[in-house]
């Protein structure tokens, strides 16, 4: 079963714009991680934010965490057309990960 | 390029076909995941090796079967499969079988049967 349930699940958005989804769980965590998936391709992982941490960048990526509300963010700035993607959150569940139904992004040049 | 390798790429074989998927990686990782992938899904563990050993399986019918020769290679087994078996198999790997840590993917096996 899913952990984690993502919002939208699709969305379209113009090179140059922010694209932004979220990302909800049912259970505490110590982690949150996100990853994206090109399309014929494995998955790559993004980026890891910890329980402790609120926010996080990596690039032109940031995650937020919100423990209370059990939920999170990533936000896509300046988008490009290389992000046409889909995109993960992955929850632990004991010493498993638990993949979110994924949102997919399409960057239209 | 990624750092976990699968072959082959694409897989097709009929119901009574055996076959094996191959997964490899020489990161020095310690745990291995079998992974199972529809279009337009997550993807949803099948099975996990730490340190060679067959440490989860999620209820996977025994028509899957894996093995784990040494700490850089992983098998998938396969045998009498049905149509609802076609998907994409991903491998991925991890220094150890602990969720706080990143998993490395392959780009997977799409298989289809027949």
């Amino acid at each position: 079963s899913q952990q984690g349930e993502e919002d939208p699940q699709a969305l379209s958005i113009q090179e140059g714009e922010n694209a932004t989804m979220n990302c909800s769980y049912k259970t505490s965590i110590n982690n949150l991680q996100w990853y994206r998936q090109n399309s014929g391709r494995g998955l790559v992982h993004l980026i890891l934010i910890r329980s402790n941490e609120r926010e996080k960048h990596s690039g032109r990526l940031r995650v937020t965490l919100d423990t209370s509300k059990k939920s999170s963010s990533l936000l896509i700035t300046a988008s490009r057309a290389a992000d046409t993607a889909s995109y993960f959150c992955a929850t632990p569940a004991g010493n498993k990960l638990t993949f979110g139904g994924g949102t997919r992004v399409l960057v239209k040049p | 390029d990624t750092e976990v390798t699968q072959t082959p790429k694409h897989l097709v074989m009929g119901m009574t076909n055996k076959k094996s998927l191959k997964c490899e990686q020489h990161m020095g990782h310690r745990a291995m995941y079998w992974y199972k992938q529809k279009a337009k899904k997550p993807p949803e563990l099948m099975f996990v090796y730490s340190y060679e050993k067959l440490s989860i399986n999620e209820s996977v019918p025994s028509r899957f079967s894996p093995e784990c020769p040494n700490s850089s290679l992983l098998n998938l087994h396969l045998h009498a499969l049905q149509p609802e078996d076609s998907a994409l198999y991903l491998c991925a790997s991890s220094q150890e079988d602990r969720a706080v840590q990143p998993q490395h993917f392959g780009d997977g096996t799409r298989l289809s049967i027949l």
